[in-house]
């Protein structure tokens, strides 16, 4: 079984540019989630998506946005980029939504940001 | 409302126990345990739930005391693989927002 996808797996960009990051989860889970991880701050949790609908909401501006299509294929963008939000973006996905499931994470996508 | 790990970093010759706990000052209704290995993804270990149960994985166990909103992470003759930076992942009942830990960096020695 093909685990989770990310694409692109870095990416530089400058400030007030946007970008967009895409998440492929493993074959027959519903549930999309997506982590920033810096130094700093360890994992921080952004969004969950479920069935195309977003579950849950972590404390980021809303510049961070995402979505779910019908194959449960997940894409988040981050618009008018700032230094930091130069990090490690990690999709993870599991059967259904809330925590009794395991997650299966991608292997991220390095963003950094000029 | 993220858990809280202590340590925050240990080293341990090989053979040796660790214990890593998770606080948290929300109720759960989930632990999760997952390792992270240097410029890997973090991989899942073992899940708790509400109920007070105690997992096993080979030589890394975990308990789950949903009183005190607390968790451990058990490694027994750690080996150096178990090497990496273990984070609690925990599901709180106000809306199952996810969070994880502060992180615990362990580092096995021969």
């Amino acid at each position: 079984k093909a685990g989770v996808t990310q694409t692109p797996r870095y990416l530089i960009k400058t400030r007030g540019q946007q970008v967009t990051l895409s998440c492929s989860p493993i074959s027959g889970h519903r549930s999309v989630s997506w982590y920033q991880q810096t130094p700093g701050q360890g994992l921080q949790f952004l969004f969950e998506y479920f069935s195309e609908t977003q579950r849950n909401k972590g404390n980021f501006p809303g510049r961070f946005s995402g979505r779910q299509f019908s194959n449960s294929r997940s894409e988040m963008n981050v618009s008018t980029l700032e230094l930091g939000d130069s990090a490690l973006y990690l999709c993870a996905s599991s059967k259904s939504a809330g925590g009794y499931n395991e997650q299966f994470f991608g292997p991220g996508t390095r963003l950094t940001v000029l | 409302q993220q858990p809280v790990q202590s340590p925050q970093a240990v080293i341990l010759r090989e053979g040796e126990d660790a214990v890593i706990n998770c606080s948290s000052s929300k109720a759960l209704y989930s632990v999760h345990w997952y390792r992270q290995k240097h410029g890997e993804a973090p991989v899942f270990l073992m899940i708790l739930l509400k109920g007070g149960e105690q997992k096993g994985h080979e030589k890394i166990s975990a308990s789950f005391n949903e009183k005190k909103q607390q968790s451990s992470l058990y490694l027994t003759a750690s080996q150096l693989s178990y090497s990496g930076t273990y984070f609690c992942g925990t599901d709180s009942n106000t809306g199952n927002q996810f969070y994880f830990g502060t992180g615990t960096s362990l580092t096995v020695i021969p």
